[in-house]
């Protein structure tokens, strides 16, 4: 079966960093765009980032650009978000999702079970 | 930045009633590109449509999309008691992807 797990989520205070990590399985990871989509506690989802599948070129949303990057490492199937300066705003489930396309972002079929990311002091 | 609205809100029915819900985008989405999404309590999304019309894998077929330009259903034929959820448009007719604020599924 498919499979994305993340790892990396926990809490931190304000301005600081902290990695996200998403280990991919039973698919040729690096045919494929992956993303980061993210959901504040009772709201909406929030598409956060995304990378090609070389790794070549990335998208990012104007409310993370400058403080999160997105990378990925092709040879060990693993997706990271890298979050930087992180605010208040930024607490919510951080969801890795695959996507159906190979160079932008389109949609996603297949996501991981998410990891919480707190910003608090 | 394309800006996805969804209704209504909340919609409220019994299992069986056929569901209805809208998508307005506030500008024309090139090659109809819309897909929907359902979520359940503490699960991650789940991709019901893509290309505005077409089923992802393994979705049933009382699950139909339809639309195009700026205008977009997502309809469910006969609910089930499983589909009571939240459910989301997705535009990514430019790069900058976004989600509607979703609509609820409530029984009556």
């Amino acid at each position: 079966e498919v499979q994305l797990l993340e790892s990396g989520g926990g809490l931190v205070q304000p301005g600081g960093s902290l990695r996200l990590s998403c280990s991919a399985s039973r698919f040729i990871f690096s045919n494929y765009a992956m993303s980061w989509v993210r959901q504040a506690p009772g709201k909406g989802l929030e598409w956060v980032s995304a990378i090609s599948g070389s790794g070549g070129t990335t998208y990012s949303a104007d409310s993370v650009r400058g403080r999160f990057t997105i990378s990925r490492d092709n040879s060990n199937n693993t997706l990271y978000l890298q979050m930087n300066s992180l605010r208040a705003e930024d607490t919510a489930v951080y969801y890795c999702a695959k996507d159906r396309g190979r160079i932008r972002p389109v949609n996603f079929d297949i996501w991981g079970q998410g990891t919480l990311v707190t910003v608090s002091s | 930045e394309i800006v996805l609205t969804q209704s209504p809100a909340t919609l409220s029915l019994s299992p069986g009633e056929r569901a209805t819900l809208s998508c307005g985008a506030s500008q024309s989405l090139s090659s109809s590109y819309l897909a929907w999404y359902q979520q359940k309590p503490g699960l991650a999304p789940r991709l019901l449509i893509h290309d505005a019309s077409n089923r992802a894998t393994g979705i049933p077929d009382r699950f139909s999309g339809g639309g195009s330009g700026t205008d977009f259903t997502l309809t469910i034929s006969g609910l089930e008691p499983e589909d009571f959820a939240v459910y989301y448009c997705q535009q990514y007719g430019s790069s900058q992807i976004t989600f509607g604020q979703g609509t609820r599924l409530e029984i009556k």
